[in-house]
């Protein structure tokens, strides 16, 4: 069975800080796919980022990085000088590669507050 | 840029009552997901269609819902009768796996309030 675990329920910053936020992934297959998606206050998922478990690079786009470690399951995503329009519940999601069908695991969801 | 539509935007119904959300997705896109997503936590599938197949509905409580993709684009999903524990966020998705585009594009989704 896959599991999804944010263990952050909400984080608060002031604008300009980083905000980093985890996820632990629990899967027993050796390819995946791993995402994270930005739910602002409107509803509307919005897909920020897509990892394959077969590259453990670890990227930065713009403000956004993560850290992507196979041998602890865990999928981290920073945000970098964070701004108000950041404020959103974060979620991190998990699909197999064997499963073409691409259904998504989603965690709980972390929300981020920025304060001006 | 293409997005995913989905109609309406919030339904307000009272229990028993039947209501039905329709989802047009990316133009192309071969794979439609319909996601329910309960106050504060994250979406969880409820159907899955590749054309107009559906390839996963075991999370669907079929005893009320229902969910079709007649011509393989756009796609209604149905509750008869509603009752209140079906309040939810209802989110529509699409990808395109078969071109290698796993990351799944969702609609606005439609606020159900059963009361």
């Amino acid at each position: 069975a896959q599991k999804v675990t944010q263990a952050q329920t909400e984080i608060s910053v002031v604008e300009k800080e980083d905000v980093t936020l985890d996820c632990v992934y629990e899967t027993r297959d050796t390819t995946y796919y791993l995402f994270w998606y930005k739910q602002p206050p409107s509803g509307e998922l919005v897909f920020l980022i897509r990892r394959n478990s077969f590259d453990e690079q670890n990227e930065i786009s713009g403000r956004y990085s993560w850290n992507f470690q196979k041998s602890t399951s865990s999928f981290n995503f920073t945000i970098t000088a964070s701004q108000v329009v950041d404020s959103a519940v974060y979620f991190c999601a998990l699909s197999r590669t064997t499963d073409s069908w691409g259904k998504l695991q989603f965690g709980a969801g972390t929300q981020v507050v920025v304060t001006p | 840029e293409a997005e995913v539509a989905q109609s309406p935007r919030y339904k307000i119904t009272e229990k028993s009552q039947a209501v039905a959300f329709w989802c047009d997705p990316i133009s192309g896109h071969a794979t439609l997901y319909w996601y329910r997503q309960i106050l504060g936590q994250g979406p969880e599938l409820l159907v899955q269609f590749q054309d107009e197949s559906v390839v996963d509905d075991s999370q669907l409580p079929k005893d009320r819902f229902s969910a079709e993709r007649l011509k393989g684009v756009d796609s209604t999903l149905k509750i008869q009768p509603a009752e209140l524990g079906d309040s939810a966020m209802y989110l529509c998705a699409s990808s395109d796996p078969d071109r290698g585009l796993f990351e799944q594009y969702f609609g606005p989704g439609t606020r159900l309030t059963v009361t």
